[in-house]
Parts: structure tokens; C-alpha cells; sequence
């Protein structure tokens, strides 16, 4: 079981919006920059959002992502066929000894 | 272009030893750590752990610690994470991925497929 909840599933129409949420405690998200990766089938995740909010260089700006509190949030706008991937969200954790942890992932499906 | 670039797919049987390797290319290999994830069948990512390659600073996941040795060589910009009794749950893809100081993997390697089977 994942140190950050993600939702299993989620899905939307092609030229929807969409979001995944991320929870986690004040060990985790609260304290420190989330990111997200994007894993399209049968490749390694890439790199989405970083920073919490920040896009790398190439990913379009209908990917967002956002944090409150012990929660984040990647935004997908104007969703493509091209978007159907697993999402995951990731950020350090300081409890016990420090280490990296992913949530368990969202698989996102454009109907 | 920044690449890590990581060695091929393997099948091997329980009790061996393994190591596998991620070459970094086209920055300062020694400026960034390299952290090492796995991937079982049909599961998520799950963080292993991370070196870094200018002194060998190695942190576990307390998931993998005992389990897997991460190290590197820096001379020929290479890390690697080596396991020296295989069990048939070892089987999955293992992902290396270069890791930012403020906290996010890019790029990633393209995995290598670790098969272990009697």
C-alpha cells in the first residue's frame, strides 16, 4: 500500500478536463515538492510537472499541477487519445529515514 | 541530449547474482544523484534507492535495504544496482532515472526487463 493515495481510475471524453489527486500527510507532500510522471503503455514514466506547478520544457500547457495543504493535484485539459497513460505523483518523505515515494498510480482512460 | 542509457533485458534463475548497469551521457554525471525503481508486472513505481556518483553516497528505501547493492563508477559515468542471491519476486523492470536536486527524475533510463525463473 502506497505512502500517497491516488485514485485507481479515472476517465473522461476526448476534449475534456480531468484531474488525479494526490494525498499524503505532513510527512510527505506537506514538506516538499511534488512531481508527476507520465507512463504510457509499454515505456518508461516522463517527467509532467515538477516543483508542485512547473512544466519541463516540451510538456503542453494543458497539463497543470497544484498543492494545498497535504494534497496535490495534476490537471489535464483538452484530453487526447494520446493522454491514455498511468499518472503517478511522487515526493519525498521524512518520516523514520528519509526516502522517495510514489503513489500508486492512476491509470487514466480517454473514452 | 541528457540520456542514461541502461543495459539489456536478463533471465536468470533463483540464487544467482545479477548486476545491471544505467551510462549516463550528455551532462555532468558526477552533478546529479541516480536513483534506481522498480516495476513488477502490472504494479507501480516503487523507489529503491539513490547514489551519488561523486562520492558513492548511497540511501536505501527501507523496502530494499540488504536486498540490492546501488554503486557506481564514475570514470565510465555508469551506475548500477546489483543483487547477489535472485528470488523469483526480483522479477520485473527496473528503471534508473537521474534525480534533480530539488526533488524529480528526468530523464529516465529505458529499463531493463529482470527475469527470474527456475
Amino acid at each position: 500500500q502506497s505512502v500517497l493515495t491516488q485514485p485507481p481510475s479515472v476517465s473522461a471524453a476526448p476534449g475534456q478536463k480531468v484531474t488525479i489527486s494526490c494525498s499524503g500527510s505532513s510527512s510527505n507532500i506537506g514538506n516538499n515538492y511534488v512531481s508527476w510522471y507520465q507512463q504510457l503503455p509499454g515505456t518508461a514514466p516522463k517527467l509532467l510537472i515538477y516543483d508542485n506547478n512547473k512544466r519541463p520544457s516540451g510538456i503542453p500547457d494543458r497539463f497543470s499541477g497544484s498543492k494545498s495543504g497535504t494534497s496535490a493535484t495534476l490537471g489535464i485539459t483538452g484530453l487526447q487519445t494520446g493522454d491514455e497513460a498511468d499518472y503517478y505523483c511522487g515526493t519525498w518523505d521524512s518520516s523514520l529515514s528519509a526516502h522517495w515515494v510514489f503513489g500508486g498510480g492512476t491509470k487514466l482512460t480517454v473514452l | 541530449e541528457v540520456q542514461l542509457v541502461q543495459s539489456g533485458a536478463e533471465v536468470k534463475k533463483p540464487g544467482e547474482s545479477l548486476r545491471i548497469s544505467c551510462k549516463g551521457s550528455g551532462y555532468s554525471f558526477t552533478t546529479y544523484w541516480i536513483s534506481w525503481v522498480r516495476q513488477m508486472p502490472g504494479k507501480g513505481l516503487e523507489w529503491m534507492g539513490r547514489i551519488d556518483p561523486s562520492d558513492s553516497y548511497t540511501t536505501y528505501s527501507p523496502s530494499f535495504q540488504g536486498h540490492v547493492t546501488i554503486s557506481t563508477d564514475k570514470s565510465i559515468s555508469t551506475a548500477y544496482v546489483q543483487w547477489s542471491s535472485l528470488k523469483a519476486s526480483d522479477t520485473a523492470m527496473y528503471y534508473c532515472a537521474r534525480y534533480s536536486n530539488t526533488g524529480w527524475f528526468d530523464p529516465w533510463g529505458q529499463g531493463t526487463l529482470v527475469t527470474v525463473s527456475s
